[in-house]
């Protein structure tokens, strides 16, 4: 069975610190892999994705992500943050043999102060 | 076009109770899942559809819980005799699911489930 595991629950930064949330999965076969952002009060919207190619994956709002495979990371890193990115992020992961459903992890709720 | 929609967005049951919970997905999209979100959890997987068919209920919880879509469209969970336990955000997620392709899942804002 796969799983995900996002190692900070919770992150507090500063405007303009960078910022790095990290991802780990366990599953053997080809993965897909996916970060999600969820603002206050919004629902799940698609922050980037990983399927092939390239493994440093640019998504929105200055957001990217470095696939490792031998190391079954998926990172989501932004130089710069600000007071706007405050959300929680999910990393989650699909295989093409599984029906695709998602696994995600618990979630990493990011707090930027102004 | 018109993204993932879901109604109620929030519903408040006593326990015991059976409720219903919609989900319409994107026009268009062969595949649809049902995830439930949990306080300070991760989603967790319950249902999926390919058309009207559930090749994969292995995330309901219990017998209580059960899914249909018919039409290829429209889709209704159904929790019978709520439990405390079951409250949590119900959401809805659709994708295209070309045969061997990868697949982008879009979710829907959610039904907000509160047991008393």
């Amino acid at each position: 069975a796969q799983s995900v595991s996002q190692h900070n629950h919770h992150v507090i930064l500063s405007e303009a610190a960078s910022l790095e949330l990290g991802c780990n999965y366990s599953y053997g076969g080809t993965v897909n892999l996916f970060w999600y952002v969820q603002y206050p009060g919004q629902h799940l919207q698609l922050l980037l994705k990983y399927f092939s190619g390239d493994p440093l994956v640019k998504g929105i709002k200055g957001f990217e992500a470095e696939f490792i495979k031998s190391k079954f990371s998926f990172n989501l890193r932004k130089p710069s943050v600000q007071w706007s990115d405050t959300a929680e992020y999910f990393c989650a992961v699909t295989s093409n043999t599984n029906a695709g459903k998602s696994t995600f992890g618990d979630g990493t709720t990011l707090t930027v102060k102004p | 076009g018109a993204g993932v929609s879901q109604s109620p967005s929030n519903k408040v049951t006593e326990k015991g109770k059976d409720v219903e919970l919609r989900c319409d997905p994107i026009s268009g999209h062969t595949a649809l899942y049902w995830y439930r979100q949990s306080l300070g959890q991760g989603l967790e997987f319950l249902i999926y559809f390919q058309g009207n068919s559930a090749p994969d209920k292995s995330g309901l919880p219990s017998d209580r819980f059960s899914a249909e879509r018919t039409g290829g469209s429209v889709s209704t969970l159904t929790i019978q005799r709520t439990q405390q336990e079951d409250s949590a955000v119900y959401l809805c997620a659709s994708s295209q699911r070309l045969a061997g392709a990868p697949d982008t899942q879009y979710f829907g804002p959610g039904t907000r489930l509160t047991v008393l």
